[in-house]
């Protein structure tokens, strides 16, 4: 398997403009999660799925941040509009069973919003 | 509010020293702690899987400790290389919870 697959890996836009981030887990894998990284907070918990449906958003900064998982094999985030403060490396990570395994992460996306 | 602590926040030692991380976390309903290396440019990477009281786990010059009882984790490096310069993340959960990062500890290695 190639691993966790993140896309782009590096975003730059615009302030208002709207942002996606694409995720594809390892196959068979059940869990998965989306992170932010920033210096002030370390890595943060966005948002995570069992089996495509969302379990916890309470991570999510606001209603412009949004997340889906259509199937097994493909998830997004996304922002709109999009603000500075927002620029961050996005991580998405995917685990089997979630809890007591590892998980594997993704290169991460870069975004930097101007 | 689910909070995991990690210090140091940073250190520097010399290639052949010896030295140890601290992860604290909440002792309640405690499911698994983990331990990630995360280096510059890459993704973050398990090292080690905890999940009962008591662990010890290995691999290499590296090894870890775990006290759920008290909410405690220690990660020792043992013979300090350049290679082993990264960030040092720990990350816990409950039952029915994600996963929970410290915000690490950034290990440099000077040769």
């Amino acid at each position: 398997d190639a691993g966790v697959i993140q896309s782009p890996r590096h975003e730059v836009t615009e302030m208002g403009q709207e942002v996606t981030l694409r995720c594809k887990p390892i196959s068979g894998h059940d869990y998965l999660f989306w992170y932010r990284q920033t210096m002030m907070r370390g890595l943060e918990l966005l948002i995570y799925f069992n089996n495509n449906v969302p379990i916890d958003d309470s991570g999510m900064p606001e209603d412009r941040f949004s997340a889906k998982m259509p199937n097994a094999s493909f998830s997004t985030l996304k922002i709109q509009p999009s603000e500075p403060r927002d620029s961050a490396v996005y991580f998405c990570a995917s685990s089997f069973t979630g809890y007591n395994t590892e998980a594997f992460f993704g290169q991460g996306t870069r975004l930097t919003v101007v | 509010i689910l909070n995991v602590e990690q210090s140091p926040q940073s250190l520097h030692v010399q290639e052949g020293d010896s030295t140890n991380f601290t992860c604290s976390f909440p002792s309640s309903n405690f499911y698994a702690l983990h331990w990630y290396r995360w280096e510059t440019a890459k993704s973050p990477e398990a090292l080690f899987v905890m999940t009962l009281n008591g662990d010890e786990k290995k691999k290499g010059r590296i090894s870890a400790t775990l006290n759920t009882k008290e909410g405690y984790s220690y990660l020792y490096i043992k013979g300090s290389q350049p290679e082993d310069s990264a960030t040092y993340l720990c990350a816990f959960n409950q039952a029915g919870t994600a996963l929970i990062f410290g915000k690490g500890t950034t290990l440099s290695v000077s040769s």
